[in-house]
């Protein structure tokens, strides 16, 4: 069975701070991973997603993730947050042929202006 | 741009009541998903349908739970009764092929409270 892992519940930051964000999934075979965000009072949208290629993908608003195949991880990352970036960030994976999404239990990051 | 619409946002009932969410999917998705997602856990799937079909309905608790896509086109999720650990969003999301691409677009949600 597939699962994913987000080590970090809770980050904050002030505005201008490096971000990481931890994902570790469990699943033997080939996977597609996503980066998914929440801001305040909308829906879950697409940050990124890796489907194969380059393991450094990047996504939206400035945000990259890295495929580690040897880790089982998909952190995502920006240089440089901003007030606007204060979301829950959730991973998810799905195995190559299906259509189910797994969801990670998110994290929820706090920019400090 | 087109979206996922649900509806009701909010519903508050009490326990052993009924309820129900529909979704409308963007147009011309074939897969549709009802998700649940509780407080401080990320979605989890209750049912997938791939057209008017279910693909995927093992963790939809069928005692109290169903959900149909009659045209293929939008879905009703209900649960009858409900109870208190019910209390979560109502996720629906929908992606436009049959293969697998894992981009859903999320509707808002249903927030469910049952008192």
């Amino acid at each position: 069975a597939q699962s994913v892992s987000q080590h970090n519940h809770h980050v904050i930051l002030s505005e201008a701070a490096s971000l990481e964000l931890g994902c570790n999934y469990s699943y033997g075979g080939t996977v597609n991973l996503f980066w998914y965000v929440q801001y305040p009072g909308q829906h879950l949208q697409l940050l990124l997603k890796y489907f194969s290629g380059d393991p450094l993908v990047k996504g939206i608003k400035g945000f990259e993730a890295e495929f580690i195949k040897s880790k089982f991880s998909f952190n995502l990352r920006k240089p440089s947050v901003q007030w606007s970036d204060t979301a829950e960030y959730f991973c998810a994976v799905n195995a190559w042929g299906a259509n189910n999404l797994f969801f990670g239990t998110g994290t929820r990051l706090t920019v400090i202006p | 741009e087109a979206e996922v619409a649900q509806s009701p946002r909010y519903k508050i009932t009490e326990k052993s009541q009924a309820v129900a969410f529909w979704c409308d999917p963007i147009s011309g998705h074939a897969t549709l998903y009802w998700y649940r997602q509780i407080l401080g856990q990320g979605p989890e799937l209750l049912v997938q349908f791939q057209d008017e079909s279910v693909v995927d309905d093992s963790q939809l608790p069928k005692d109290r739970f169903s959900a149909e896509r009659l045209k293929g086109v939008d879905s009703t999720l209900k649960i009858q009764p409900a109870e208190l650990g019910d209390s979560a969003m109502y996720l629906c999301a929908s992606s436009l092929g049959r293969e697998s691409t894992g981009e859903l677009f999320f509707g808002e949600g249903s927030r469910l409270t049952v008192l």
